[in-house]
C-alpha cells in the first residue's frame, strides 16, 4: 500500500500565480479530505469528497480556492490567484467509512510558500 | 462552532516518566474521538481511537469523560521517541464522514 500520495512536496510561488496541489488517495478509500495547517489556526478542514462528489466545502476560504475529484484516484486543490496568507502546509487524507471507528490516513503534505 | 481545546505545552518530561494531557471539546453531540501524533514537519498519524470505556495500547492509555467533555492521553515509561505533537481529534456525528475536527496539539519533549 503506497499510502496517500501528494505532489509537489514543496511549492514556492509568487503572489498572483495559480497553484495546483495534487493528491492520490489510497485505493478503495471512498472519502477524500483536504486540510490546511498553520501555526496560528492548526489543522482546518477545507473540503471533503465522498465517491468523488464534493460533500462539504464550507471550509474553503474564498472563491480563490477550488477543488475537484475527477475520478476515485485523483484530486486537485487549486488556488488562483495565490496570496501570501495562503502559505501553509496542505494535507490530503483519505478514509474508508466501513473501517469501523476509523481514522484518516494523511499524505505527506505540500508546503506552500507564496511570496 | 466546533472547538477542540488543548494545552499547547511544551511539556518537558524526563525519559521514563509518566505524562498525561487532556483535551476538551465543545460539542456534546460528538461521537468519535481519536489521538493523532504529528512529528516535526511530518503528517499527522493515527495513534489510537478513544472508546467510551477507555482503552490501552501498550504504554498508551486513552480515556473519555462524556459528562465533562474531555479526553485524556496517558503515556507511561516515556521514551525519547515519544517526543512529538499530540493532536486531539473529534468527529461530530455517529455516521458518515463529516470531517474530523483537530485540536492544535500538545507539544511533548522527552528529555534524556
Amino acid at each position: 500500500d503506497a499510502g496517500v500520495i501528494q505532489s509537489p512536496r514543496h511549492e514556492v510561488t509568487e503572489m498572483g500565480q495559480e497553484v495546483t496541489l495534487r493528491c492520490k488517495p489510497i485505493s478503495g478509500h471512498d472519502y477524500l479530505f483536504w486540510y490546511r495547517q498553520t501555526m496560528m489556526r492548526g489543522l482546518e478542514l477545507l473540503i471533503y469528497f465522498n465517491n468523488n462528489v464534493p460533500i462539504d466545502d464550507s471550509g474553503m476560504p474564498e472563491d480563490r480556492f477550488s477543488a475537484k475529484m475527477p475520478n476515485a484516484s485523483f484530486s486537485t486543490l487549486k488556488i488562483q490567484p495565490s496570496e501570501p496568507r495562503d502559505s501553509a502546509v496542505y494535507f490530503c487524507a483519505s478514509s474508508r467509512l466501513t473501517s469501523g471507528n476509523y481514522g484518516y490516513t494523511f499524505g505527506s503534505g505540500t508546503r506552500l510558500t507564496v511570496v | 462552532r466546533k472547538e477542540v481545546e488543548q494545552d499547547p505545552g511544551p511539556f518537558n518530561v524526563p525519559e521514563g516518566a509518566t505524562v498525561a494531557f487532556n483535551c476538551t471539546y465543545s460539542n456534546s453531540a460528538s461521537q468519535s474521538f481519536f489521538w493523532y501524533r504529528q512529528d516535526c514537519r511530518k503528517e499527522p498519524k493515527l495513534l489510537m481511537s478513544v472508546y467510551s470505556s477507555g482503552n490501552e495500547d501498550g504504554r498508551f492509555t486513552a480515556q473519555l469523560n462524556r459528562a465533562s467533555q474531555y479526553i485524556s492521553l496517558l503515556i507511561r515509561d516515556s521514551k525519547l521517541s515519544d517526543s512529538a505533537t499530540y493532536l486531539c481529534v473529534v468527529r461530530e456525528s455517529g455516521g458518515g464522514a463529516d470531517g474530523l475536527t483537530f485540536g492544535k496539539g500538545t507539544h511533548l519533549i522527552i528529555q534524556p
